[in-house]
């Protein structure tokens, strides 16, 4: 049974690069989405990119010029990296996996908590 | 952007029927997907597709459709369902291909 367990600073400062790890225990990396999503306090969830398992990306619009998302197979492991934060950047992050555009995300790290704050 | 709309909260009685609704424009036209999240969990899917339940998840679940909405069914609501519920589509002509509603609390009372 797969498991993702998202890792990071929990307390980012404004203008700063948030980064943040997942780590995969069981199953397998090819073949899936690797994605990162988070939700704002009281807001939607709000799908941030995800990194094929062939190593393409795609991120969202809103916050393109500012992601990084890369996959270390050998570590069973995806990052984000997401520069110059604001307070807006504030959120829970989750880690998800999917296995096509319309499947079901399938598997979710349990979340952490990112506050942007100096 | 696409929006899903979500109730905020819902509460119903042990036992009784509870149903969560979904709303999009296009939603009609679109495969959803239901999870649940618990307070410090993992969220998990408990419909996809409006039909396919994964195995551990009870038959009291349950989706369909209707126009604009689609509504996720928790027959014989017991204390541990409650929990946060929210709907996901694939959305292709947004810019993100993946929307989620705001999600709603299910209160068992």
């Amino acid at each position: 049974q797969v498991q993702l367990q998202e890792s990071g600073p929990r307390l980012v400062k404004p203008s700063e690069t948030l980064s943040l790890t997942c780590t995969v225990s069981g199953g397998s990396i090819n073949g899936y989405y690797w994605t990162w999503i988070r939700q704002p306090p009281g807001k939607e969830m709000e799908w941030i990119g995800y990194v094929y398992y062939s190593g393409s990306t795609n991120y969202n619009p809103s916050l393109k010029s500012r992601v990084t998302m890369s996959l270390d197979t050998s570590k069973r492991q995806f990052s984000l990296r997401l520069s110059s934060v604001t307070a807006a950047d504030t959120a829970v992050y989750y880690c998800a996996r999917i296995g096509g555009l319309l499947d079901p995300f399938d598997a979710w790290g349990q979340g952490t908590l990112v506050t942007v704050s100096s | 952007s696409y929006v899903l709309t979500q109730p905020p909260s819902v509460s119903v009685a042990p036992g009784q029927t509870a149903r969560i609704t979904c709303g999009g424009s296009k939603i009609g036209s679109e495969t959803v997907h239901w999870y649940l999240r618990k307070p410090g969990q993992a969220p998990v899917v408990v419909v996809s597709d409006e039909s396919d339940r994964p195995s551990g998840i009870p038959e009291r679940f349950s989706a369909s459709k209707s126009g604009n909405t689609a509504t996720l069914t928790i027959s014989g609501v017991e204390a541990g369902d409650e929990a946060d519920y929210f709907c996901q589509v694939w959305e292709s002509t947004s810019g993100q291909p993946w929307v989620f509603g705001g999600g709603t609390k299910l209160t068992v009372l």
